[in-house]
């Protein structure tokens, strides 16, 4: 079975642009986690998506939002980029909401210049 | 809130020696998952191994296996044998279901463990 993929795996943007990462679970898992990872924070959850609908969100401002497709595909959104938001962008895929088996992707490593 | 520490920034092991990895985590529940996370220089997260809160018995997975004190709030990760490839940065993370559907899992700062030849 192919793992959660994630494209692209590296992206430079400029303050004031958004970005659009995407992310593809594993076949038959239908629940989509984002977080994100800098030196600073450590990992932040970020949001989860089950059955195309937001389950959960973390702290974040509505600058960064996403949503899920009905074949389980993520896609995650910042708009109005900062500086701070140069980070490791992480999305993991489990087979149902919830569940403790969270599977990784390499991530996407997001510049903001 | 549900906190997650982890007091070794770094540590060092030789390799084929043991060493265990510290974590500690804040929490009112009594229902919820814990695990270590192994992240190498590729950045790709791996789950090395998870214990369920009701479970008293200690998991383990091979080389790698666990020291959970459900009163103490304790959570470490020993690693029996270590090897070369054992070389990343290790999250210890905590996951509960506040109600409904409030799943969220949060992690430690990571502890990053260098394995010497």
């Amino acid at each position: 079975k192919a793992g959660v993929t994630q494209t692209p795996r590296y992206l430079i943007k400029t303050r004031g642009q958004q970005v659009t990462l995407s992310c593809s679970p594993i076949s038959g898992h239908r629940s989509v986690s984002w977080y994100q990872q800098t030196p600073g924070q450590g990992l932040q959850f970020l949001f989860e998506y089950f059955s195309e609908t937001q389950r959960n969100k973390g702290n974040f401002p509505g600058r960064f939002s996403g949503r899920q497709f009905s074949n389980s595909r993520s896609e995650m959104n910042v708009s109005t980029l900062e500086l701070g938001d140069s980070a490791l962008y992480l999305c993991a895929s489990s087979i149902r909401q919830g569940t403790y088996e969270q599977y990784f992707g390499p991530g996407t490593r997001l510049t903001v210049t | 809130a549900q906190t997650v520490t982890q007091s070794q920034p770094e540590m060092s092991v030789q390799e084929a020696e043991t060493v265990t990895l510290s974590c500690t985590y804040d929490t009112s529940e009594s229902d919820y998952y814990l695990f270590w996370y192994k992240q190498p220089p590729s950045r790709q997260m791996i789950l090395v191994i998870r214990q369920e809160a009701y479970k008293q018995q200690n998991a383990t997975e091979n080389r790698f296996s666990v020291n959970f004190q459900k009163a103490a709030k304790s959570f470490s990760l020993k690693i029996s044998d270590s090897q070369l490839g054992d070389a990343a940065m290790y999250f210890c993370a905590y996951l509960f279901n506040s109600g409904g559907s409030n799943y969220k899992l949060t992690f430690g700062k990571g502890t990053l463990l260098t394995v010497n030849p």
